[in-house]
């Protein structure tokens, strides 16, 4: 089955020990996107790739950096994790970025993030 | 005021009963509208794209209000396994993906 893939599912940091987070998708969708989420709050849009194009929001910290070296993978790099950065980390796809059913996001499982 | 808003809830529902919650954005240039659904420390999962013209799927019918800005979701006969957290995403005029932060909806036997 076609599917976006994260790994791992867990993972587990000391403050400010960097950790890359992966995924992978099955899809050949153009558009990869990373988010993070804390409880009971809206997925937060960190940045996406449109094909090898990056696109960082603009609040995104530094601290936060990705690489797509390929259609298929994408990673997102934490460079010093703080507290505060404890969350699930969400991957997901899209077909494209045109209006209409090509912007439908899949997502994987997710990467839940404790920062000790 | 928040680009997306949503009735946080709980809306603590019976089962059988039929329940909407409404999803309002602030930009009314905003274009494409889903609803997903995301289940207790699980990823969202597309529910249904909302059109102009409206989409039902079963028990599921999405609605688009463009004059008053905002869309809807109905659940008829609702089950227990439909207790999750429902959220609103919207890409603006600038393709910018907005999301609002999710209505819960507990179904209870």
């Amino acid at each position: 089955d076609a599917m976006v893939i994260q790994n791992p599912r867990y993972q587990v940091t000391q403050f400010g020990k960097p950790v890359t987070l992966s995924c992978s998708q099955t899809l050949n969708h153009n558009v990869m996107y990373w988010y993070q989420q804390k409880s009971s709050q809206a997925p937060k849009l960190l940045f996406h790739y449109y094909d090898k194009d990056f696109n960082n929001e603009a609040d995104t910290p530094d601290n936060f950096q990705s690489r797509r070296p390929n259609t298929s993978f994408c990673f997102l790099d934490i460079r010093s994790p703080g507290l505060g950065d404890a969350a699930m980390y969400l991957c997901a796809t899209s077909r494209d970025l045109r209006e209409g059913q090509d912007n439908e996001q899949f997502f994987g499982p997710g990467t839940r993030l404790t920062v000790l | 005021r928040k680009e997306v808003e949503q009735d946080p809830g709980p809306f603590n529902v019976p089962e059988g009963a039929t329940v909407a919650f409404n999803c309002t954005y602030s930009n009314s240039a905003s274009q494409s509208f889903f609803w997903y659904r995301q289940d207790c420390r699980k990823e969202p999962k597309l529910l249904m794209s909302v059109y102009s013209s409206g989409n039902e799927d079963g028990r599921f019918t999405a609605q688009l209000n463009r004059a008053s800005q905002y869309i809807s979701l109905l659940i008829r006969d609702s089950k227990l396994s439909d207790s999750a957290t429902y959220l609103c995403d919207l890409m603006d005029s600038n393709y910018q993906l907005i999301w609002g932060a999710g209505t819960k909806l507990i179904i209870k036997p």
